[in-house]
């Protein structure tokens, strides 16, 4: 059973449009994170949450915003989408014992940005 | 200049090669990632290392951190093995640096 889940697993907005990818997580784990993927390129985190407590990337742009309304979901808002944004967003979690965790990725949110 | 390498970039490889992708990083590590990435993008954990070494069916992977130095190796390869490895290092707390990755495709 998938224990990180993503929705959609698609998503295509118009240029400056806001959109909100989605993420929640069966595992009850303290720490979820969004990362953002372009084309033959690692996965680049933007922010993470370690319970309530946000942390963001200090070259995230302002454009992304994230809200973790409780441990199960996570959502990243893109307020106004550029055609730069266009990428595969991952989300993942981790139960951090001693400091490192195990991270569990979801299968991604292809996002496409016309 | 990155601080996790990997290589090769890309790897082709026939059904039943033994196949050995590196990792090099530059940095003070807790621990190292294996991950797998498919076609379509999910991500799959394969390992978590800070010392020695761990193997799990066809795939072996170990760490020197003396030598700041990875490897993952896959025996007997497969056509299902094609996917990208990527090798994450952790800095503590819950920082991920990646490696950008290494295409394997495996030829029937």
């Amino acid at each position: 059973d998938a224990m990180v889940i993503q929705n959609p697993r698609y998503q295509v907005t118009q240029f400056g449009k806001p959109v909100t990818l989605s993420c929640s997580q069966t595992l009850n784990h303290n720490v979820m994170y969004w990362y953002q993927q372009k084309s033959s390129q690692a996965p680049k985190l933007l922010f993470h949450y370690y319970d309530k407590d946000f942390n963001n990337e200090a070259d995230t742009p302002d454009n992304f915003q994230s809200r973790r309304p409780n441990t199960s979901f996570c959502f990243l808002d893109i307020r106004s989408p550029g055609l730069g944004d266009a990428a595969m967003y991952l989300c993942a979690t981790s139960r951090v014992a001693s400091g490192v965790g195990i991270q569990y990725f979801g299968a991604g949110t292809r996002l496409s940005v016309l | 200049k990155n601080e996790v390498e990997q290589s090769p970039q890309n790897l082709t490889a026939q059904e039943g090669e033994f196949i050995t992708i590196n990792c090099s990083y530059s940095v003070g590590i807790s621990a190292l990632h294996w991950l797998q990435q498919h076609p379509g993008g999910g991500i799959v954990s394969l390992f978590m290392l800070s010392s020695g070494k761990k193997k799990h069916g066809r795939l072996i992977a170990t760490i020197n951190i003396q030598e700041k130095h990875s490897s993952l190796h896959i025996t007997a390869s497969h056509p299902r093995d094609s996917a990208v490895y990527i090798c994450a290092v952790i800095r503590g707390g819950n920082q991920f640096y990646f490696g950008t990755g290494t295409s394997l495709t495996v030829i029937p």
